[in-house]
């Protein structure tokens, strides 16, 4: 099976841009979650989606959204770029089943932004 | 509120020497225990988990965990290291309560091999 992948791998925007990112869930995975990672606040949560509704949302401002498509692909964006944005952008997904088990994550390779 | 501590930033072994890295978590309810690796550029591989059952856990590339209770503990063990395994290790809590799933970090350490 192909893994977890995310388009593009490195972006470079301005502030007060916007930044749509990608990520192609592994075949058959429903649940896709999202993280930033950055050197001072290491990794934190974004937001979950599952069958094309955030199922949980981190503590990050509205500017910062995603989407789910009926193919389980999602996206991220980002509006009003801050400085501050500059990251890791992590995609993971998951098979989503009810009850009490939890999932394993697989992560892809990321997605590099700088602000400048 | 629920957290991941990884006392140690950096670690230094010697190749063929011993690992043990440090993770202590809070966390109200039966945890769901994770430990992940990164090298530079990649993504985060798991090493191994902890749901339920053997406290001691064997992971990938000859790794192993124990989880202790007692200590609110998950550390992460390794007999003799390899130069490939210098990277970045995370330990990570999962939050299932009810539908909030989310995995919740501790900051990483970072570790590096001498040949």
């Amino acid at each position: 099976k192909a893994g977890v992948t995310q388009t593009p791998r490195y972006l470079i925007k301005t502030r007060g841009q916007q930044v749509t990112l990608s990520c192609s869930p592994i075949s058959g995975h429903r649940s896709v979650s999202w993280y930033q990672q950055t050197p001072g606040q290491g990794l934190q949560f974004l937001f979950e989606y599952f069958s094309e509704t955030q199922r949980n949302k981190g503590n990050f401002p509205g500017r910062f959204s995603g989407r789910q498509f009926s193919n389980s692909r999602s996206e991220m964006n980002v509006s009003t770029l801050e400085l501050g944005d500059s990251a890791l952008y992590l995609c993971a997904s998951s098979l989503f089943t009810s009850g009490s088990s939890y999932n394993e994550q697989f992560f892809g390779p990321g997605t590099r932004l700088t602000v400048l | 509120a629920q957290s991941v501590t990884q006392p140690d930033i950096h670690i230094t072994v010697s190749e063929g020497a011993s690992l043990e890295l440090r993770c202590n978590y809070s966390y109200g309810a039966t945890p769901y225990l994770f430990w992940y690796v990164q090298s530079p550029g990649q993504g985060l591989q798991l090493l191994l988990k902890y749901f339920s059952g053997d406290t001691l856990v064997q992971g990938i590339k000859g790794f192993e965990a124990e989880f202790k209770r007692s200590q609110s503990s998950f550390n992460l063990r390794k007999p003799s290291v390899h130069w490939s395994d210098a990277a970045e290790y995370f330990c990570a809590v999962g939050d299932n309560a009810g539908n909030n799933r989310k995995l919740i970090w501790g900051l990483g350490t970072s570790l590096a091999v001498n040949p």
